[in-house]
């Protein structure tokens, strides 16, 4: 069973940066590809970019480009989403998921709250 | 870009069947596969549905996933509906360049 477990809750001001983390369990590779989704405080899901591990080979949304980098780290298995100059309207909750997007099954982490507050 | 139209909610009882649809704006529905998934409050989304309308393990064959060329849209059907089915649901696909795009998503209720 694939597990994905993510870095804890993150409070930061506007114009910081925030660095949220993906790691898959032992017996789960990263050798799939790797989303960034967000949902925002009763909004619906948003998605960002995907990393392709085997690589590195990033694709953002035009929305995020310029502001979003995604990371991997393959001998801890984990991989990173940072988003820089932080706003209000960033507060939200960041999924990592790992599956497709050619074929197969999806699989999402449980969810890092970031909270933009001056 | 595209965008994938869902109906806001819908509400049905105990042991009905209902249908979520996902209207794609432009380009074909074929083009790149549909998954659906279901989010309870407070919690993570779970695949429920993946390549258009393959059930990942555990999920009920209740469920079923499929997609329509002529109307370009991909539906949700739950049969014989129960409490636990109330949730919110969205559908995704790509576009051509794979960046991911979500439905609005539909707030189920079992009545």
């Amino acid at each position: 069973q694939v597990q994905l477990v993510q870095s804890g809750a993150e409070v930061k001001k506007p114009g910081a940066s925030a660095k949220v983390s993906c790691k898959a369990s032992e017996d789960t590779s990263i050798s799939q590809y790797m989303h960034w989704v967000r949902q925002a405080p009763g909004q619906g899901l948003e998605w960002m970019g995907l990393i392709n591990p085997s690589g590195g080979a990033t694709y953002y949304t035009q929305k995020f480009q310029g502001r979003v980098t995604l990371t991997r780290d393959t001998p801890t298995n984990t991989i990173y989403m940072e988003l820089s100059s932080l706003r209000s309207e960033d507060t939200a909750v960041y999924f990592c998921v790992q599956g497709g997007p050619y074929s197969g099954n999806y699989y999402w982490g449980q969810g890092t709250l970031v909270s933009v507050s001056s | 870009n595209f965008m994938l139209t869902q109906p806001h909610s819908v509400s049905e009882s105990p042991g009905k069947t209902v249908t979520i649809s996902c209207t794609r704006s432009s380009g074909s529905i074929a083009n790149t596969y549909v998954q659906w998934y279901k989010q309870r409050p407070g919690s993570a989304p779970t695949t429920i549905i993946y390549e258009d309308n393959k059930r990942p393990s555990g999920v009920p064959d209740r469920l079923s996933g499929s997609v329509d060329s002529s109307s370009n849209s991909a539906s949700l059907t739950i049969s014989g509906l129960k409490t636990e089915d109330e949730a919110d649901y969205y559908c995704q696909s790509y576009d051509n360049r794979f960046q991911g795009v979500f439905g609005g998503g539909t707030r189920l209720t079992v009545l």
